[in-house]
């Protein structure tokens, strides 16, 4: 299957600072990028759906402005998490998918710890 | 809305048990239906998956069958290993790509 690289796959900040979390599609061209959130011991939820040179869509209840997602090329999206406090602390996994494809390939996951 | 409901876990069972994971859905229209598995650090992977009723999805010795008129994709196993612990969810994905996912089981294998 198609590969999504996600990096880094943990990361501790400080309280305040910004995260930023890249996801790559290795060897398709991702026109759309899913990003989730993931709280211990529960399920995935959707933050925000991008399609390539477009703006997010942000699920409802997700703060665009602290989440901000970033869509430039078919193989690259970005999430970053600005001024970001302890309860931002969570596993973030990404998910790319091919125009006309019919799955989502999913990365790694990044575990953020905010401190 | 589209929601999936999976049996809550922990799951314990020890080697070579029989497993069962039961799973319900609903959706409008005609969703495709999906297992993943995610092991201890790391991310989701697709383990099966099923995209019209009937379709009996299978890999690594776990199998679902879509069953429209029960509206389930119960997950089995004949013979689990202490490599099958993990947690796994069962979603589902309509015509607009939008994947939801059930709460997620997690597998306790022991030797």
């Amino acid at each position: 299957g198609a590969v999504v690289s996600q990096h880094p796959s943990w990361v501790i900040c400080k309280s305040g600072t910004s995260v930023k979390i890249e996801c790559r599609s290795l060897d398709f061209q991702a026109t759309t990028m899913f990003w989730y959130r993931q709280f211990p011991k529960q399920s995935l939820m959707l933050m925000a759906t991008s399609n390539e040179g477009s703006k997010a869509t942000y699920e409802q209840g997700v703060e665009k402005d602290k989440f901000l997602i970033n869509h430039a090329s078919l193989t690259l999206s970005t999430l970053t998490v600005t001024s970001a406090h302890p309860e931002d602390s969570s596993f973030y996994i990404c998910s790319g998918r091919q125009a006309g494809g019919t799955e989502a390939f999913f990365g790694q996951g990044t575990r953020l710890t905010v401190v | 809305g589209d929601s999936v409901t999976q049996m809550e876990g922990p799951v314990t069972l020890s080697e070579e048990a029989f497993l069962t994971i039961n799973c319900t859905y609903t959706a409008t229209g005609y969703p495709s239906l999906f297992w993943y598995v995610q092991y201890p650090g790391e991310g989701l992977q697709l383990l099966l998956k099923a995209t019209k009723a009937d379709d009996k999805g299978s890999n690594k010795g776990f199998e679902a069958t879509y069953r429209k008129e029960t509206t389930s994709f119960h997950l089995e196993k004949g013979s689990v290993q202490v490599s099958d612990s993990a947690v796994y969810f069962c979603a589902l994905k309509t015509g607009g790509f939008k994947t939801i996912f059930g709460a997620g089981t997690r597998l306790f294998v022991k030797a």
